[in-house]
């Protein structure tokens, strides 16, 4: 079954440090990959996708993420967070035939020290 | 603001009564989904509709169902309910493309009692 791993459930970094997010998946095949941010009381808010081609994308709001397939991981980066980048962040994936839903993380919750 | 518009915002109900969710997608989006985020379950799909047909079917419980109009809004119907259906309920859009990618309303938040 098709499964995704975000190891950490909670992370706390200081403004101005920099970021990584952890994200593994389970899959047949790779998948599309999705990473979304949830704000308190939000919806879910599209950071980047990966569908294929360069396996470093680029996102909204200064985020990157780098697509790993011989390691199954697609971790979210970011050079220097900013106190409004505390929410939640969940891993996402796709399949490429089939029924689109996404399969999502556990997600982890970023909290900035300032 | 992503363009997928939710009702309610909340919702508060007791057990055994029945409820009805409200999602309208973008505009021009074919394609509506519906997932459930609960604290013990995360994010989990539920069903997709697509042009008012259903399409997949996910962890949906059989007292839980849902439609697509003709004008692509859709509803989340959910009846029976236990203090375990309690939950974030969203609703996300995508266009008719391969690869799909789909646009979250800002939630329903039900809660029964």
């Amino acid at each position: 079954a098709q499964s995704v791993t975000q190891p950490d459930i909670h992370i706390t970094v200081s403004e101005g440090a920099s970021l990584e997010l952890r994200c593994n998946y389970s899959y047949g095949a790779t998948p599309y990959l999705f990473w979304y941010v949830q704000s308190p009381g939000q919806g879910l808010q599209l950071l980047l996708k990966y569908f294929s081609g360069d396996t470093l994308v680029q996102g909204i709001k200064g985020f990157e993420a780098e697509f790993k397939r011989s390691q199954s991981s697609f971790n979210l980066r970011k050079p220097s967070v900013h106190w409004s980048d505390a929410a939640e962040y969940f891993c996402a994936v796709a399949p490429i035939q089939g029924a689109q839903k996404l399969v999502f993380g556990q997600g982890t919750r970023l909290t900035i020290n300032p | 603001d992503s363009g997928v518009t939710q009702t309610p915002k909340h919702l508060i109900t007791a057990t055994g009564q029945r409820v009805t969710l409200r999602c309208s997608p973008r505009s021009g989006d074919l394609s509506v989904y519906w997932y459930q985020q609960s604290l013990d379950q995360g994010l989990q799909f539920l069903i997709q509709y697509y042009n008012g047909e259903e399409r997949a079917k996910g962890n949906i419980l059989e007292r839980f169902s849902a439609q697509q109009f003709p004008d692509l809004h859709s509803e989340l119907n959910l009846s029976s309910l236990e203090l375990g259906d309690s939950a974030l309920y969203f609703c996300a859009s995508s266009q008719d493309q391969s690869p799909p990618i789909q646009y979250f309303g800002a939630g329903t938040r039900l809660s029964v009692l």
